[in-house]
């Protein structure tokens, strides 16, 4: 099955800095890379995803980039903001298929104001 | 429109005793799965159901039980609590995307469960 490993496991990074997680999964039949965030006591939410067809996506301060050859997918979170503080984590799965994804360990990202 | 709605939020189980958490979704999604999330171990699937009568086990399924009688319910049993189950408990639920569109998973807020 699909194993998905995600570093680091925590991040601290001063306001404004930018913050970096990155992901690798081992099924090559996965096309679906989503990432969820989840704020402390809260359910995770979908932010961000990106289909194995394109490269890179964006939305205001957050972008995710695929490298399929690779086989890892990375968060980029620019001009980060105290409100970013949370666990974030990526996941894989054969969007389309009858799959459930697999998720990484999660990230605890700490932005210092 | 609720989503997916899950319950209890919280609950104190002695070791032994046996509990439903309750799992309800309003979307019409395919799919619905249980997962646990304890400290630095992120989400763990428990047991996942891809169609109303098909169940199928995800990566820690010993201690639990599932059904999916309907599309719109996945209730999860704790047959005989133990203190390793004391977890956060999320029920979840998507449908099977396209080839081009995601397959968004939608999670419920959450049961917290200590086993004493």
């Amino acid at each position: 099955g699909e194993n998905v490993e995600q570093h680091p496991s925590t991040l601290s990074v001063q306001e404004g800095d930018s913050a970096v997680i990155k992901c690798t999964y081992s099924d090559s039949a996965s096309n679906y890379f989503p990432w969820y965030k989840q704020e402390l006591g809260k359910r995770p939410q979908l932010i961000i995803d990106i289909r194995s067809n394109v490269g890179e996506k964006k939305d205001q301060r957050i972008a995710v980039t695929l490298n399929k050859t690779a086989k890892h997918f990375s968060l980029h979170i620019t001009e980060t903001q105290p409100e970013d503080s949370a666990v974030y984590f990526c996941a894989a799965s054969q969007g389309g298929g009858s799959y459930i994804p697999t998720f990484g360990r999660g990230t605890s990202l700490i932005v210092h104001p | 429109n609720a989503g997916v709605t899950q319950t209890p939020k919280f609950q104190v189980l002695k070791t032994g005793q046996s509990m439903t958490l309750q799992c309800a979704q309003d979307m019409n999604h395919e799919y619905m799965s249980w997962y646990r999330q304890d400290p630095g171990m992120g989400l763990r699937l428990i047991h996942y159901s891809v169609g109303a009568g098909i169940t199928d086990q995800g990566e820690v399924p010993n201690g639990y039980n599932v059904s999916r009688s309907t599309t719109e319910d996945f209730p999860l049993r704790l047959l005989s609590a133990a203190p390793s189950q004391t977890s956060v408990y999320f029920c979840a639920s998507s449908d099977a995307g396209t080839a081009k569109s995601r397959n968004t998973i939608y999670f419920g807020e959450g049961s917290w469960l200590t086993v004493v």
